[in-house]
């Protein structure tokens, strides 16, 4: 079956960067992209941006652009998401979700990355 | 950016009773794709319903979604405790994917 496994906690200074990892089984990765999801503290679903695991082509949320980052390794069957200049408001949970590049939901999520930015 | 809106922000019912979620869009959502989650605190969000009608695998037939175009519920008709959580519905467009801001359903 489907499964999505993340990277472990990461704790951050303020203006440091942050990379997640998000290793894929159980299905064909290439044929599905991959999308990064957060959720602050008390906040709602944030969608981050998705990766076009076969070709490499992302599309990032207008809030994000400039700031995130994902990639991908086929050969690992893994994405990757990194967050520079990290702030205190950075502070959430980080999912990556398997779906499309449109028309399919992100069906099957990782377990959740906490990546907490304090001083 | 397609921005929903979900209504109530909380929703507070007993066990046995029927829930009714709302999920307006900005503007109208492409061939219903239209999703609805649940979150339980110290989870990853699960998949209901997909293309604003159609149960994903595995999830009980007292869950429905309904709905096209601006407007969409989701509907539990009978809640057991296991219901209680909070509901995001999400929209998968070419475009971008967005979630709404939730609905808590707490037990009364």
């Amino acid at each position: 079956q489907v499964h999505l496994v993340q990277s472990g906690a990461e704790v951050k200074k303020p203006g440091a960067s942050v990379k997640v990892s998000c290793k894929a089984s159980g299905y064909t990765f290439t044929n599905y992209a991959m999308h990064w999801v957060r959720r602050a503290p008390g906040q709602r679903l944030e969608w981050m941006g998705w990766i076009n695991a076969d070709n490499g082509n992302t599309k990032y949320s207008q809030k994000f652009q400039g700031r995130v980052t994902i990639t991908r390794d086929t050969s690992a069957s893994s994405a990757y998401m990194e967050l520079s200049s990290l702030e205190s408001e950075d502070t959430a949970v980080y999912y990556c979700a398997r779906g499309a590049t449109g028309g399919w939901p992100t069906d099957y999520w990782g377990q959740g990355t906490l990546v907490t930015v304090s001083s | 950016e397609i921005v929903l809106t979900q209504s109530p922000g909380t929703l507070s019912l007993s066990p046995g009773e029927r829930a009714t979620l709302s999920c307006r869009a900005s503007q109208s959502v492409s061939s219903s794709y239209l999703a609805w989650f649940q979150q339980k605190p110290g989870q990853a969000p699960r998949l209901l319903i997909y293309g604003a009608s159609s149960r994903a695998t595995g999830i009980p037939d007292r869950f429905s979604g309904s709905g096209s175009g601006t407007d969409f519920t989701l509907t539990i008709s009978r809640l057991e405790p296991e219901d209680f959580a909070v509901y995001y519905c999400q929209q998968y467009g070419s475009q971008g994917y967005t979630f709404g801001q939730g609905t808590k359903l707490e037990i009364k």
